[in-house]
């Protein structure tokens, strides 16, 4: 059963670490999605990834995150330094072939203090 | 106006009930959607592909207005398992973003 992995699934951090999440796409798949959530912004894209180039991080705030895919395996989300707001579940989705559907990872909930 | 609109709820059912949902939609582009459920603390998860009219799933049916702009989602012989959020998703013209509606609620009481 392919699924969409991710790491850590919770972290509790200080303001001003640097955290650092990694996803797993399902293998085959050649575009990976970074997403995060809150109550009061619902569902929103960060950045996404095809054949590992970055096509579209213009919902990232640029000064302190930053992602990468430094191979087929391997998507990174990092934040640097964390404020108290960026608390948040962290989603990593992909999709693969000819089709739009996205799958999900299982989040990383994200609390910075 | 918001790319998609969807009723936050909650709808509260009883079991056996048939409940419907409404999206509408901005971009008049979109040319596919999605139905993702998401329960509490969980992942989104795939529901329904809408490529065409409509589609159907077992209890599960989505109809697609063009003209109007809108995606309904209709659940029949409710369960208590179908309790979760419902998201409404067009895909953007530009054919890679799913764009998240806010989700409905759905609660289904014994």
């Amino acid at each position: 059963d392919a699924r969409v992995t991710q790491t850590p699934r919770d972290k509790v951090t200080e303001m001003g670490q640097e955290v650092t999440m990694r996803c797993q796409p399902i293998l085959g798949h050649n575009t990976v999605f970074w997403y995060r959530q809150t109550m009061m912004q619902g569902l929103e894209l960060l950045a996404y990834f095809r054949n590992r180039a970055p096509l579209d991080d213009s919902g990232m705030p640029k000064d302190r995150f930053s992602a990468e895919m430094p191979d087929a395996t391997l998507a990174t989300l990092k934040i640097q330094p964390s404020e108290p707001r960026d608390s948040a579940v962290y989603f990593c989705a992909s999709r693969g072939g000819r089709t739009y559907e996205q799958f999900f990872g299982p989040g990383t909930r994200l609390t910075v203090l | 106006r918001k790319e998609v609109e969807q009723d936050p709820g909650p709808f509260n059912v009883p079991e056996g009930a048939t409940v419907a949902f409404n999206c509408t939609y901005s971009n008049s582009a979109s040319q596919s959607f999605f139905w993702y459920r998401q329960d509490c603390r969980k992942e989104p998860k795939l529901l329904m592909s809408v490529y065409s009219s409509g589609n159907e799933d077992g209890r599960f049916t989505a109809q697609l207005n063009r003209a109007s702009q809108y995606i309904s989602l209709l659940i029949r012989d409710s369960k208590l398992s179908d309790s979760a959020t419902y998201l409404c998703v067009p895909l953007s013209g530009g054919y890679n973003k799913l764009i998240f509606g806010a989700g409905t609620r759905l609660a289904v009481h014994p």
